[in-house]
């Protein structure tokens, strides 16, 4: 068990770019959640998944941003057209059904728009 | 979703127990309280929740007052690796079963020696 893989750990892009992030939840993991963080503030729930159903989405999550898991493994977060707001550390996190008060997070990518 | 007060920060000894308290009082009766850490430029990490009993685990207690209003969290030994971020949550129940942590700003425990 690795637990949650983030990739990229970072990422640096011009506004106006596109960026997508990887999440690798742990094995068998049916749900998974995408928050963002700022600096100072606590992670924002953005997103959540149960396989690859996509059950919930913040009202956040404007329509630049789009989230997939398509085998419900695995799952992108796309940014479109990025704008300096966009800053942040993008988080996921996984869980059982069984025990899903408990999400493992991953270490996070940190986009940085300039 | 019930909002959460907490301390900016707090300090403590190591050794001592460290008592990091939180006020939920807009809980309703079925929402649950966890709490979770967040140590420098790691993500988030689970540590308790309970309903309205108090709960002990290998990490820590939860302490919940009996209109549900308060909670305090209690690490009995703290040590050096405990310094972090620490996020008392009422959780929200999502569609499915999932489950919606807010976060907000958290207490900065800082553990000395």
């Amino acid at each position: 068990d690795t637990g949650v893989s983030q990739d990229p750990r970072h990422k640096i892009t011009k506004r106006g770019q596109n960026v997508t992030f990887r999440c690798d939840p742990i094995s068998e993991h049916n749900r998974l959640y995408w928050y963002r963080q700022t600096l100072g503030q606590g992670p924002e729930f953005l997103t959540y998944f149960q396989n690859e159903a996509q059950l919930e989405k913040s009202r956040l999550l404007s329509d630049r941003f789009s989230a997939e898991r398509p085998k419900g493994s695995f799952s992108t977060l796309e940014i479109q057209r990025t704008e300096q707001g966009d800053s942040a550390m993008y988080l996921c996190a996984s869980s059982l059904t069984e025990t899903s008060y408990e999400q493992y997070f991953g270490p996070g990518t940190r986009l940085t728009v300039t | 979703d019930a909002k959460t007060t907490q301390p900016t920060s707090m300090d403590c000894a190591e050794g001592r127990a460290a008592n990091l308290p939180c006020n939920h009082s807009t809980i309703s009766g079925n929402e649950y309280v966890y709490w979770y850490r967040q140590i420098h430029s790691q993500g988030p990490q689970y540590i308790i929740h309970g309903l309205k009993n108090n709960e002990t685990n290998e990490m820590a207690s939860l302490i919940i007052t009996e209109d549900r209003k308060s909670s305090t969290l209690i690490l009995p030994h703290a040590t050096l690796r405990d310094t972090a971020v620490y996020y008392c949550i009422v959780r929200v129940a999502l569609t499915g079963g999932g489950n919606k942590l807010t976060f907000g700003t958290g207490t900065q425990l800082k553990v000395e020696l």
